[in-house]
Parts: structure tokens; sequence; C-alpha cells
């Protein structure tokens, strides 16, 4: 079945210090892949996307996000957090050539940032 | 351009009723997908209206059901309403052509008591 793992529920990094979110996939093919973030009572924001070409993908915000086939991941990263960085964050992915609208999400990761 | 308008943005209501959302896509989008939010089970797709047609469903019970319009605008429906239908709903808009990612609108909360 086509699933989605963010294995950390809730991470708390510094202000200023790096951040790596983690995402795999189960997928027959791969998927086109999605980031995004939720602030409190709000929508999604999308991040970035990935659907074929450079593995390394750039996003809003000062995110980016590498796609290894060989590890099904799709991690997130950001060299220097802020503190309006502290949300929920997102993993998605949906078929190639998504027909159906239906995204897959991963039960999301929480950040916390300390001053 | 607009983003995605979803009303209204709070909802109570006693569990028995029905209920009526309603969400407005971003100008050209064809494509509206609904999505359910709640602490217990995340974020679950419930189904996807591609010009006026349902292209693709979630499992969810028949009591969810949706309709487009021709201008795109979408409703969505829960019929006798259960205390577990007390979630979030988010609607998504894409061009429907293709995955060039979804733009969210802020949700609708609903509560039912």
């Amino acid at each position: 079945a086509q699933s989605v793992t963010q294995p950390d529920i809730h991470i708390t990094v510094s202000e200023g210090a790096s951040l790596e979110l983690r995402c795999n996939y189960s997928y027959g093919a791969t998927p086109y892949l999605f980031w995004y973030v939720q602030s409190p009572g709000q929508g999604l924001q999308l991040l970035l996307k990935y659907f074929s070409g450079d593995t390394l993908v750039q996003g809003i915000k000062g995110f980016e996000a590498e796609f290894k086939r060989s590890q099904s991941s799709f991690n997130l990263r950001k060299p220097s957090v802020h503190w309006s960085d502290a949300a929920e964050y997102f993993c998605a992915v949906a078929p190639a050539g998504n027909q159906g609208g239906k995204l897959i999400f991963g039960q999301g990761t929480e950040l916390s940032v300390k001053p | 351009k607009a983003g995605v308008t979803q009303t209204p943005r709070y909802l109570i209501k006693t569990r028995g009723q029905q209920v009526t959302l309603s969400c407005s896509p971003i100008s050209g989008h064809r494509s509206v997908s609904w999505y359910q939010q709640t602490p217990g089970q995340g974020l679950q797709f419930l189904f996807e209206y591609f010009s006026e047609t349902q292209r693709n469903k979630g499992n969810f019970p028949g009591r969810f059901s949706g309709r487009q319009f021709s201008n795109s605008r979408s409703e969505m429906n829960v019929s006798t309403l259960e205390l577990g239908d007390s979630a979030l709903y988010l609607c998504a808009s894409s061009s429907g052509t293709g995955g060039y990612g979804y733009t969210f609108g802020s949700g609708t909360r609903l509560t039912v008591v």
C-alpha cells in the first residue's frame, strides 16, 4: 500500500541551528513529492515540490529537499532555523501525472524552535 | 491572484444534523480536492472533482458527499453528523491536468456537539 512515513513526531532545534526533517515513502514508482507547512489553525502552505529532474529542490523560506530514489526518501532541510519556522510540517506524495487529485500525507512533524 | 477560499471558517453543529461546506478555487483551476484533518487520523483524502465530475474518492462513508459547479466552486456535504466528524476540513485547488502542486485553503473547523 502507498504510504508516507515521517519518523519524527516532534523536533526541537535552537534558533540558528540547522534542520533536517525526514520523510520516507512507499510507492510503486517514483511519485510526485511535496512538503507543506501548517501553522496552528491554518491551512497548508506548499514549501516545495519534486516532479523530476534535479534531485535537490529549492523551495520558499530558505528550505530545500533532496530526493533519493535508492532510499525512497525526500528529506527537508534548512541551514539556519528562524523562530518563525515553528509549525507542523507534512510530507506528501501523489502518483506521477496525478490525475485524481489525491495526496497521501505523512503524520507530520511538529517543529519547536528554542530562542 | 486570489487564493482558495473556504467558508465558513468555523461551524458548530449538533449530532444528527447535516452541514455544507464551500470551497472556491483559484481562478482558472478546475480541480478541487477535499481533505479531513484530525489529531488521530491526520490528513485524509475525501474526494476530488474536476470539471464537475468526481474523479477520485477516498475511504469515507456515503454520508460524505460533494459536488462541483460549472464555475469550479465545490461544496462538501456531511449528513447525519457524528461526534467523530469534528475536524478541520481543507480543500485544495489545482489545474488538474498534472501534478503542478495543490494550493490549500485555510479550512473550515467543524465541531459536532
